[in-house]
Formats: structure tokens, sequence, C-alpha cells
């Protein structure tokens, strides 16, 4: 059974930071890896996805890596902004499904000071 | 002009009463979600409807029914509500003529039973 784990749970960092958050998965065999953001009272917004061939993505100061084998992905965020706090969530797409059922982490809840 | 509509944003109901949530999606994708975020903040995927079709039923109470009018829409009924469906609904759409395609959420539904 997949199991998705993030850590830290919660991190706090001053305005112009780099960071680094950290996803963890139990099982290889995933079509892609999807990082979002939630922000309170909010809906999932996808930052970006890395299908299971890929390495890495890039979006403006996001950068995801995935490392399939060993099960990390890691999000790292580049001078951090005080925009920038929100819950960061990693989802998995498992391959045994034939559709997407997304298997998501808890999360880590960044706050960027200014 | 939003992707993915859910409605209402909010609801507070009596535990027995049976109420229902809409969603509709303008992206033309052809399979629709349910997930579910519980008061941990934990999402799991609870339906998941192809061009109609249920393909995914999690162990979810037959309390909740699921229902695709047509490919755009994934209304989700539950009937006789408890204390412990309290939770934030969100759905969300994807194309699958390929797997891992990014999937797009609503901005939530937060239900409370008192």
């Amino acid at each position: 059974k997949q199991e998705v784990t993030q850590i830290p749970a919660a991190l706090s960092v001053p305005e112009g930071e780099n960071l680094v958050l950290n996803c963890s998965f139990t099982d290889s065999a995933i079509y892609n890896l999807q990082w979002f953001r939630q922000d309170p009272g909010k809906g999932l917004t996808s930052l970006l996805l890395i299908q299971s061939s890929q390495r890495e993505q890039t979006s403006g100061r996001l950068n995801a890596s995935l490392d399939k084998s060993s099960g990390r992905s890691t999000l790292y965020i580049a001078a951090s902004q005080p925009g920038d706090s929100a819950t960061y969530l990693c989802a998995v797409n498992p391959k045994n499904t034939g559709f997407q059922k997304l298997v998501f982490g808890t999360g880590t809840r960044l706050l960027v000071s200014p | 002009d939003t992707a993915v509509s859910q409605t209402p944003k909010y609801l507070v109901t009596q535990m027995g009463n049976d109420k229902s949530i809409k969603c509709e999606q303008n992206l033309g994708h052809d399979t629709m979600y349910w997930y579910k975020q519980d008061s941990k903040k934990f999402l799991k995927i609870m339906f998941s409807y192809n061009n109609k079709e249920l393909i995914i039923n999690e162990t979810v109470p037959n309390r909740f029914s699921p229902k695709s009018p047509d490919k755009a829409h994934l209304n989700l009924h539950i009937n006789s509500l408890e204390l412990g469906d309290s939770a934030v609904y969100f759905c969300a759409s994807s194309q699958e003529d390929q797997p891992g395609n990014t999937i797009y959420f609503g901005e939530g539904s937060w239900l409370t039973v008192v």
C-alpha cells in the first residue's frame, strides 16, 4: 500500500531564505508526482508535475526533483516571500490503478515572515 | 472563469439531514473525482467517474452516492448526515486518454454537521 510522508510538518523562515520541502513515498511504481499548494480556505493549486521518467521540473522560483528509485522528491523554493506562506502537499499517482488515484502526504505548513 | 467549480462552498446542517454538493468542470475533461479532507487535513479519494461511469469507489459508506449526469458534472449526495461527515470535500477533474495528466481541483466545499 502506497504511503506518502512529508517532512517537516511545519516550517517558519524569514523572507529571502531558500528552503527545501521533503516528500517520501513507499512504492516506486508511480506515473507521476505532483506538488500542490493549499491556502487557508482555498482549494488546491497544482505547482509542478513530474512524470516518472523525469528527474526534475522548474517553474519560476520553484524546482521539484524526483528520485523514484529511492522514493523521494524535494520542492526547492528560492528567495522565499511572505506570499509563499501556505500548506504544500505532495501526491503520487500509483501505477496499479489505471486511473488517477492520488495518494497525498499530510503536507508541510510554511510560514514566511517579512 | 473557474475551471472546476463547486457549490455550495459552505454548508452547515443538522445530523440526519440529506444534502448534496454539486460540481461542474469546463475543461472538457473525461474524468471527475471526489476527495475528502478530514479534520487532520488528510486528503483521500472517495470516488472517480470516467465518461459518466464509476471507476473508483473507495470504502465509503453507502450513505454517499455520487451521480454524474454528464461528463462535465459530478454531484455528491449524502444521506443521513453524521457528525463524522464534517470535512472539506474537493471535486477534481482530469483528462485520462493517457495516464498521468495534471489533475485540477475545485476550491472545496466545507461541510459542518451539528
